[in-house]
């Protein structure tokens, strides 16, 4: 256990369906995160909290919708997806943004197969 | 602009061999961050050490070590005797200020294989 804490584990939904990814940490951090790892690639930033805003959104397609209702939750709704969206999603947390002496704590991830 | 380099997509070693993973980075800025994470098959990315810019000691922990040149822009990665359980996704990523807050860029990691 990292502290980081994602659920589901594993998610397959169809095109059309509307599901959430829930993020869950404890360890006292201001700011969450959330990444997309897809095969072959490098690890993509999607969205940036701090203090419960949002700081950052790297150009990520509406059909995902991140909710951070205070600094220890983050959700990430989902709706629409196309099948090149199938990836993993992992969650992180830190102190403060980028440069935490300990880095960022990852959660294992939500391995999403959309069909 | 930012960039992590991580040249070797895979690699296999077999167990009590020595390894090392490469990771050369770019950027314009004096003052900046580097990391490298462990990704086992569990998923999750775990924390392995943070290098700031202006430290250029080697580091060694247990039978990790890290060598950091400035002068190459590269920030490597060596395990000594190497184990089954060091096979994961390696990634070395790099954070540096852009427009008031840390950006933080990862590399497409390596794969180790410790065969038995």
């Amino acid at each position: 256990e990292t502290g980081v804490t994602q659920t589901p584990r594993h998610l397959v939904m169809g095109m059309t369906n509307k599901k959430s990814l829930k993020c869950e940490q404890h360890l006292g951090h201001n700011a969450m995160y959330w990444y997309k790892q897809s095969a072959k690639k490098p690890l993509e930033l999607m969205f940036v909290y701090n203090f419960k805003e949002q700081t950052e959104n790297n150009s990520v397609p509406s059909r995902f919708s991140p909710e951070c209702p205070n600094s220890s939750h983050l959700f990430l709704h989902l709706h629409t997806l196309q099948p090149e969206d199938s990836a993993l999603y992992l969650c992180a947390s830190s102190f403060t943004p980028g440069q935490d002496l300990y880095g960022y704590t990852f959660g294992s991830g939500t391995r999403l197969t959309v069909v | 602009a930012q960039k992590v380099t991580q040249a070797q997509t895979e690699i296999s070693v077999v167990e009590k061999e020595d390894v090392t993973l490469d990771c050369v980075y770019e950027t314009r800025d004096t003052t900046y961050y580097l990391f490298w994470y462990k990704q086992p098959p569990s998923g999750e990315l775990v924390f392995l050490i943070r290098r700031n810019s202006f430290d250029e000691q080697n580091e060694i922990s247990g039978r990790y070590s890290w060598n950091f040149q400035k002068s190459t822009s590269s920030f490597n990665f060596t395990i000594t005797a190497s184990q089954v359980v060091d096979s994961a996704v390696y990634f070395c990523a790099l954070s540096e200020m852009t427009s008031g807050t840390y950006k933080y860029i990862f590399g497409t990691g390596t794969r180790l294989k410790v065969l038995a």
